[in-house]
């Protein structure tokens, strides 16, 4: 089945750097790439949508100077956190599609981000 | 705007039971649906999809859908505590990701 690698699981920085977050698809080309974050006991938030080769789409509310995304390849998409906070300590979880129209999205097993 | 609306629970179900999990949609044009199973501090894993109007039976879990009354639900059978999660409603409607539900939080009681 389709796989979807994230790395790193887990990291803990301190305010004011930055953090790099890795979303690989191991067996499938992604086109697109989705990119959630999740507070504690709240639901799936979108937070932009990687478009391999272009620009990123980001949902409103969602500063893309804060959060910067780069899908160079078909196979690998980054989220970068620039100047961390303590308010940006989350769950983030990318998750991406083959091109088969109708196929579902498959998740990373997301990386918990810490900021001290 | 794209909505897809669940019951957040805690819907509690003993063991052995069965466990009834539903989901509005308001997007006519969606035309896939797909239920998660997400664990605390995991992130959500697909357990089944559906894409024309009836059940679709897998293992203990049947998917239902209704595209007339834009409802989805999901069966598990023989609930078991390793059940007790939160279950993710998605629609998916042309090329744009998924509409995730808020989920419901599912307990089986030992």
């Amino acid at each position: 089945g389709a796989v979807v690698s994230q790395h790193p699981s887990r990291v803990i920085c301190k305010s004011g750097t930055s953090v790099k977050i890795e979303c690989r698809s191991l067996d499938f080309q992604a086109t697109t790439m989705f990119w959630y974050r999740q507070f504690p006991k709240k639901s799936l938030m979108l937070m932009a949508t990687s478009n391999e080769g272009s620009k990123a789409t980001y949902e409103q509310g969602v500063e893309k100077d804060k959060f910067l995304i780069n899908h160079a390849s078909l196979t690998l998409s980054t989220l970068t956190v620039t100047s961390a906070h303590p308010e940006d300590s989350s769950f983030y979880i990318c998750s991406a599609r083959d091109r088969t129209y109708n196929s579902p999205l498959h998740f990373g097993n997301g990386t918990r981000l810490t900021v001290t | 705007q794209k909505e897809v609306e669940q019951n957040s629970g805690p819907l509690s179900v003993p063991e052995g039971a069965i466990a009834s999990l539903n989901c509005t949609y308001s997007d006519r044009g969606s035309q896939s649906f797909f239920w998660y199973r997400q664990y605390s501090g995991k992130s959500p894993e697909l357990i089944m999809s559906i894409y024309s109007n009836g059940d679709k039976e897998d293992g203990r879990f049947t998917a239902q859908l209704n595209k007339a009354s834009q409802y989805v639900s999901l069966l598990i059978r023989d609930s078991q505590p390793s059940d007790s999660a939160t279950y993710l409603c998605a629609g998916k409607g042309g090329a744009d990701g998924l509409t995730f539900g808020k989920g419901t939080h599912l307990i089986i009681q030992p």
